[in-house]
C-alpha cells in the first residue's frame, strides 16, 4: 500500500533532550516535507527537499534539522526541543514532475508535547 | 502580502446549501493548484486538482482564473459530512518550486 509513515505518533518529552521524528515514504516520490500546524495558524512548513541531498528551509527552520540520505526517508530532528515547538507535526511526500500536477500525500501526522 | 490567501471564515451553513470558498495567489508562475480538505486533528487530503478549464466532480467545482490569479471551489447540496476545513494549495511548474498552502477556511454544515 502506497503510504508515508511517521514515528512517533504521540511524543511528550522534556526541554532540550534531542529527539528525531521520522518519516517513510515507499511511493518513490523526489519532493518531502515537513509541517507543523498549531491552532489558528494553520499549516506551516518547516523544511522540504527537491531530492536526495536536496534540502531547503521553509517557513518555519528556527529550531530543526532535516536530512536527505535516502529518497525514502526525511527525518525530522530536534536538537534542543522547547516547549513552543509543541505542535501537531505532518510529514508530506509528491512525484515532483517537471510540468505536471503532483498530489501531495500526508502522514497521519506526530503530535509532540514539550514539557 | 501572503503567496496564498484565503476567505478567513468560519462559514456556519445549513444542509443543502451551496457554499463557495475563495482563494487567489501571488505568484504568477504557479502551475498547479489544488484543494485539499482537513478534518480536525487529520491530515490534509487531496480533494480535488484545478484545471485551466474548471473542473467538476459531484457537487464539487472548481474554477481558476489565471488572469485574476484566484481559484475558487463550490459545494453544492452541503452535506453535514462536508464539516472540514478546505485549504488552497498552489505549485510552481519549474523542479525546485514548493507547495503554498493557505491556511485553509473552515466549514461547518449544521443539521
Amino acid at each position: 500500500e502506497a503510504q508515508v509513515t511517521q514515528n512517533p505518533r504521540y511524543l511528550i518529552t522534556v526541554t532540550g533532550k534531542k529527539l528525531t521524528v521520522t518519516c517513510s515514504q515507499n511511493m518513490n516520490h523526489e519532493y518531502m516535507s515537513w509541517y507543523r500546524q498549531d491552532p489558528g495558524l494553520g499549516l506551516r512548513q518547516i523544511y522540504y527537499s527537491m531530492n536526495v541531498e536536496v534540502t531547503d528551509k521553509g517557513d518555519v527552520p528556527e529550531g530543526y534539522k532535516v536530512s536527505r540520505k535516502e529518497k525514502r526517508n526525511f527525518p525530522l530532528i530536534l536538537e534542543s526541543p522547547s516547549p513552543n515547538q509543541t505542535s501537531l507535526y505532518f510529514c508530506a511526500s509528491s512525484p515532483l514532475l517537471t510540468g505536471l500536477t503532483g498530489e501531495l500525500f500526508f502522514g497521519e501526522g506526530s503530535r509532540l508535547t514539550v514539557l | 502580502r501572503k503567496e496564498v490567501e484565503q476567505d478567513p471564515g468560519p462559514f456556519n451553513v445549513p444542509e443543502g446549501a451551496t457554499v463557495a470558498f475563495n482563494c487567489t495567489y501571488s505568484n504568477s508562475a504557479s502551475q498547479s493548484f489544488f484543494w485539499y480538505r482537513q478534518d480536525c486533528r487529520k491530515e490534509p487530503k487531496l480533494l480535488m486538482s484545478v484545471y485551466s478549464s474548471g473542473n467538476e466532480d459531484g457537487r464539487f467545482t472548481a474554477q481558476l482564473n489565471r488572469a485574476s490569479q484566484y481559484i475558487s471551489l463550490l459545494i453544492r447540496d452541503s452535506k453535514l459530512s462536508d464539516s472540514a476545513t478546505y485549504l488552497c494549495v498552489v505549485k510552481g511548474k519549474n523542479y525546485g518550486q514548493n507547495f503554498v498552502f493557505g491556511p485553509g477556511t473552515r466549514l461547518s454544515v449544521l443539521p
